[in-house]
């Protein structure tokens, strides 16, 4: 079994959409939660950066964490053509000496005008 | 800031030929990682360094890849003999007291 596990789609959705992508993981360690958008032939970019359980907001973007569930969602208001990417969900335990993250497969999302 | 820079961005070879990739991380960050992409297996990550120092180098597929981080501003990933593959991108990520990685903009290797 994968410690992170998310739908590597594709999901395509109309303009305008409300959209939900997710993750979930079975290390409890995990502590530090991520979410990082890839373009097509770019490298992937943070969106998203959150240690609680509980909500998080930045424009259109919402990162949602339960850690008793296991569970991460990133919800894409009004979603824009623009949107159009692969989303992976990444995770760590935060060590001060650095440590690895662990990703989830990417979740290819593309938004219809 | 500049980001993380790698260098080259674009790399074709001939099989059994040396490649050399680049990376100079964010200044301050004290981590660095290199990772594999490709379409079967995904985002894999090869090795990575606290402090200049490798941690981790259970992802190196084989003997064929080394990687150095000879100061806090420079590394390299080498790949010799390269092997058809290999082919992929490689990326450079860095972070500061294992928070949040950023990436570069990657290589893509192509090995003929």
């Amino acid at each position: 079994q994968k410690e992170v596990e998310q739908d590597p789609g594709p999901l395509s959705v109309p303009e305008g959409a409300i959209v939900s992508l997710n993750c979930t993981y079975s290390n409890s360690a995990f502590q530090y939660f991520m979410w990082y958008r890839q373009y097509s032939r770019k490298g992937p970019e943070l969106l998203m950066y959150t240690y609680s359980s509980g909500n998080k907001e930045d424009g259109r973007f919402t990162a949602q964490v339960d850690k008793s569930s296991k569970y991460i969602s990133l919800f894409i208001r009004d979603s824009q053509p623009s949107d159009s990417a692969t989303y992976l969900c990444a995770m760590n335990r935060h060590e001060t000496s650095g440590s690895r993250l662990t990703f989830g497969e990417g979740t290819q999302l593309t938004v219809n005008p | 800031d500049a980001g993380v820079i790698q260098s080259p961005r674009h790399e074709v070879t001939e099989m059994g030929q040396e490649v050399t990739l680049r990376c100079k991380p964010i200044s301050g960050h004290n981590s660095l990682f290199w990772y594999r992409q490709t379409m079967m297996r995904g985002l894999e990550l090869l090795i990575y360094f606290n402090n200049n120092v490798p941690i981790d180098d259970s992802g190196m597929p084989e003997d064929r890849f080394s990687a150095k981080m000879p100061n806090a501003s420079f590394s390299t990933l080498k790949i010799q003999p390269s092997e058809p593959r290999d082919s992929a991108v490689y990326f450079c990520a860095s972070s500061h007291r294992g928070e949040t990685q950023y990436f570069g903009p990657g290589t893509r290797l192509l090995v003929l």
